[in-house]
Parts: C-alpha cells; structure tokens; sequence
C-alpha cells in the first residue's frame, strides 16, 4: 500500500525567508513522487515530480524537492518566500503502471506574510 | 490555464436528485480522471478513463457513474444525492496514462452543494 503524510497542516512563515514542506512516504515498492499546488479557487497544478531520477528535483517557481530513501521523505523548499506562494501544496504518491490514480497527502496550507 | 474545462462551476441541489458534471480535457489528451475534494476526506481519486474505456477505478460510490465519449469529453453522474456528496469535483487529463509521470492537469473544479 501507498500512502503519503504531510508533517504539518499550515506553515506560516515571512516574506524572503525560506519554505519548508514536509512529507514522509510509505510505499511497497520504487515510488513516483510530486508536488501539487493549488490556488484559492483553481485547480491543482505540478509543482515538480519524482521519477527515479536525480533525487534533488527542481520545480516550478523556485521550488526544489530531495528524494531521501533512507528517512522515506520528499520535502519541498523554497530558499525565499513570495507572496504569490500562498496556496495549498499537495504531496503525491503514485505507483508506475497505476496510470492517474495519484494518492494525495492531506496539504500543507502556506501563508505567507509580508 | 490547464485547457481542461469543467461545467458548471457551481451546483447547488437537493438531496436525493441527480447531476451531471461534464469535463473537456485538454486537446490531445485520452485519459480523463475524476477526483473528490472534501473538507474531511481531502482529495480522493474516483475513476480513470482512457480513449473511451475505463481504466482505473477508486473510491468511487456505487451512486456515480462516469463515462468518456468518442469526442474524449467525460461525464460524471451523481445520483441519489446526500448531504455528505458536497464536494469539488475534479477532472484532470493526461496525453497518456499517466502512470509513474503524475503529469495530471487539472480543471479548476466543480463544486456540488447538496442541500
């Protein structure tokens, strides 16, 4: 079984100082990981993804994630914070060949501050 | 904007009537997916569709059906509504099965209210 669980259910932190989402996984086999953003009021949109390849991926709008086996964890970063990240971020676990059945954790709301 | 389109954005009904929520994927794309959104139970998967055929099931009620049509548009049906199906309806598509990419993208959403 898949299963993802975000550390912590709102992070709040200032304007221009790093972003750190945590999120630890449990999978029986090689796992495809990603981040998933979404808006107030929009869809969720990739933030970057995990497929066996470089374990430091790099995403979308500065936001960078590390694949670390040993600690089971794909925590997402940002070194400085903008006001536009303000959102609910999605970690995401999925098994190759399990087509779109994405198992979502239950977000991290980012607040912002100026 | 992901290209993917969903009708209505908004729907506020009864309980024990039935709806129908319609996606447009994006161009090109075949496979089709439809997710919950709900305050307690977070975002679940329901059903994959692929080129007409369904592909995947998940936790989707015996209440709701779905279906893709030749043009690749899908159709979520709800059926015998109750309070707890308040929710927003996601539709994502892919090119392909989506597999271990996780290269959904997503409509901005549906929202049920069931009164």
């Amino acid at each position: 079984a898949q299963s993802v669980t975000q550390l912590d259910s709102h992070v709040s932190v200032s304007e221009g100082t790093p972003v750190l989402l945590r999120c630890n996984y449990s999978s029986s086999y090689s796992p495809s990981l990603f981040w998933y953003v979404q808006h107030p009021n929009k869809g969720l949109q990739l933030l970057l993804k995990y497929t066996s390849a470089a374990t430091l991926v790099k995403g979308i709008n500065g936001f960078e994630a590390e694949f670390k086996k040993s600690e089971t964890s794909f925590h997402l970063t940002k070194p400085s914070a903008h006001m536009s990240d303000a959102a609910e971020y999605f970690c995401v676990v999925s098994r190759y060949n399990q087509g779109g059945k994405l198992i979502f954790g239950q977000g991290t709301e980012l607040s912002v501050k100026p | 904007d992901s290209g993917v389109t969903q009708t209505p954005k908004h729907l506020i009904t009864a309980t024990g009537q039935r709806v129908t929520l319609r996606c447009s994927p994006r161009s090109g794309d075949l496979s089709v997916y439809w997710y919950q959104q709900s305050l307690d139970q977070g975002l679940q998967f329901l059903i994959q569709y692929y080129n007409g055929e369904e592909r995947a099931k998940g936790n989707i009620l015996e209440r709701f059906s779905a279906q893709q049509f030749p043009d690749l548009h899908s159709e979520l049906n709800l059926s015998s509504l109750e309070l707890g199906d308040s929710a927003l309806y996601f539709c994502a598509s892919s090119e392909v099965l989506a597999g271990g990419t996780g290269e959904l993208f997503f409509g901005e959403g549906s929202r049920l209210t069931v009164l």
